[in-house]
């Protein structure tokens, strides 16, 4: 079974700043989709930014990108120029292909992002 | 507009006492999903159906179950609600194409508390 771990129970950075976001993962299998969410008080769960394994290039959305290390199971997230906004929630997941898992996104505990003015 | 829907949003009920959340989704899509949250845990899968009268366990089924009588609809179901089944509920939705892997649509949330 697949397992991801977010290490980082909460996280700071100052508005304006960058932050990175990880998250390891574990899993036999070669293909699959990597995802962060975020969550921000609403409750609301809000797709930040995917990586689908076999695609070499870390994917990148306006100021979110990834840092997806395959070899190491690592996917870490990078918030640039911090806004209040951000303060939220993050969710790591992974997706297997395999349909015998019936689609399901396996997350990790979360990481509360709190952004300072 | 393509959306999941969720009802009742919040709801605060007593121990045994049946209950069912809806679930709605608008897109045409054949998987369905309801997770739950917990601190600490994240989002657990609950129950998965892949299409209609397709309904599967996911990681923590235990005192719920689930009906996909139609394609757009996915009720949970809590037959005897107890205290630990207080959480967050999402229903999520995706379609079953190679793209449907791509992304996942999910509901408002529903917060249950069981006293």
């Amino acid at each position: 079974a697949q397992t991801v771990t977010q290490s980082q129970p909460e996280m700071s950075v100052q508005e304006a700043e960058t932050v990175t976001l990880s998250c390891t993962y574990d899993t036999s299998e070669s293909d699959y989709y990597l995802f962060w969410y975020k969550q921000p008080p609403s409750r609301q769960m809000i797709l930040v930014i995917r990586q689908e394994a076999y695609k070499q290039q870390n994917a990148t959305e306006n100021r979110f990108s990834v840092n997806f290390q395959k070899a190491a199971k690592s996917f870490s997230l990078k918030i640039s120029d911090s806004q209040l906004g951000d303060a939220a929630m993050y969710f790591c997941a992974y997706r297997s292909l395999d349909m015998e898992y019936g689609n399901k996104l396996v997350f990790g505990a979360g990481t509360i992002l709190r952004v300072k003015s | 507009e393509a959306q999941v829907t969720q009802n009742p949003r919040y709801l605060i009920t007593v121990t045994g006492k049946k209950l069912t959340v809806t679930c709605s989704q608008n897109m045409n899509h054949e998987y369905m999903s309801w997770y739950r949250q917990d601190p600490g845990l994240g989002l657990r899968q609950i129950y998965y159906s892949m299409n209609v009268e397709v309904t599967d366990k996911g990681d923590v089924p235990e005192g719920y179950k689930v009906s996909r009588k139609e394609k757009r609809n996915f009720p949970l179901i809590l037959e005897s609600p107890s205290p630990n089944q207080t959480s967050l509920y999402f229903c999520a939705s995706n379609p079953r194409d190679r793209a449907g892997q791509e992304t996942q649509y999910f509901g408002p949330g529903t917060r249950l508390l069981v006293l």
